[in-house]
């Protein structure tokens, strides 16, 4: 299965800047996730999209966090104003074809380092 | 609440031996299955799954796992592991009460394989 592309691989921020993540899926899909990892934790759920609207998020995806698709191809997360403890690896994946859309397979990851 | 655990955490074994990771579950309705590994430095790839069916399911590598609905365990199971399967092992769950196919987490197994 053809899997989604990250970029960028490593950001590096300031406490307080706006970060965005990207997520381009190879083939065209309507389900996307996006999930974080804090260095020595679990993978989290963040948001999960469909169709282009946000169809489930976390307690962890407040108001600083927003998703988009803003060209039908790139899938966005944005951190508006970020802080210390959103440091992770943010992992996007994207569903499967139809009859196995529960099935997700995930992008490289970027390493977000807010200092 | 929904949740997924492992109970090893670090697994240290030489080449050739047997491998069996645990992996629990506590969530309500029908579930669908996962077992991911990720091998260093790389992403999240999908080991095998189980949605319905044959409780004994076989993945990539020679792993398989199998399905206790009675014990809702999920353990993953390899006869003779190789030094190339040093990796990060994570079992996740989706289903239930969402329908967004949002993956819970477990928090994840450190496999070393010794030459």
């Amino acid at each position: 299965e053809p899997e989604v592309t990250q970029t960028p691989s490593h950001q590096v921020t300031q406490m307080g800047q706006e970060v965005i993540l990207r997520c381009v899926p190879i083939s065209n899909h309507l389900y996307f996730y996006w999930y974080r990892q804090i260095l020595g934790q679990k993978v989290e759920f963040l948001v999960s999209f469909y169709n282009n609207e946000i169809s489930e998020k976390s307690e962890i995806f407040d108001d600083q966090f927003s998703v988009e698709r803003p060209d039908g191809s790139n899938f966005t997360l944005k951190i508006r104003s970020t802080k210390l403890e959103d440091s992770a690896m943010y992992f996007c994946a994207r569903g499967g074809v139809a009859g196995e859309a529960d099935t997700q397979y995930f992008g490289p990851g970027t390493r977000l380092t807010v200092l | 609440a929904q949740s997924v655990s492992q109970h090893n955490h670090h697994v240290i074994l030489s080449e050739a031996a047997s491998l069996e990771l645990g992996c629990n579950y506590s969530y309500g309705g029908t579930v669908n299955l996962f077992w991911y590994v990720q091998y260093p430095g790389q992403h999240l790839q999908l080991l095998l799954k189980y949605f319905s069916g044959d409780p004994l399911v076989k993945g990539i590598k020679g792993f398989e796992a199998e399905f206790i609905k009675s014990k809702f365990s999920f353990n993953l199971r390899k006869p003779s592991v190789q030094w190339s399967d040093t990796a990060e092992y994570f079992c996740a769950v989706n289903g239930g009460s969402s329908n967004t196919g949002k993956l819970i987490f477990g928090q994840g197994t450190t496999l070393q394989v010794k030459p």
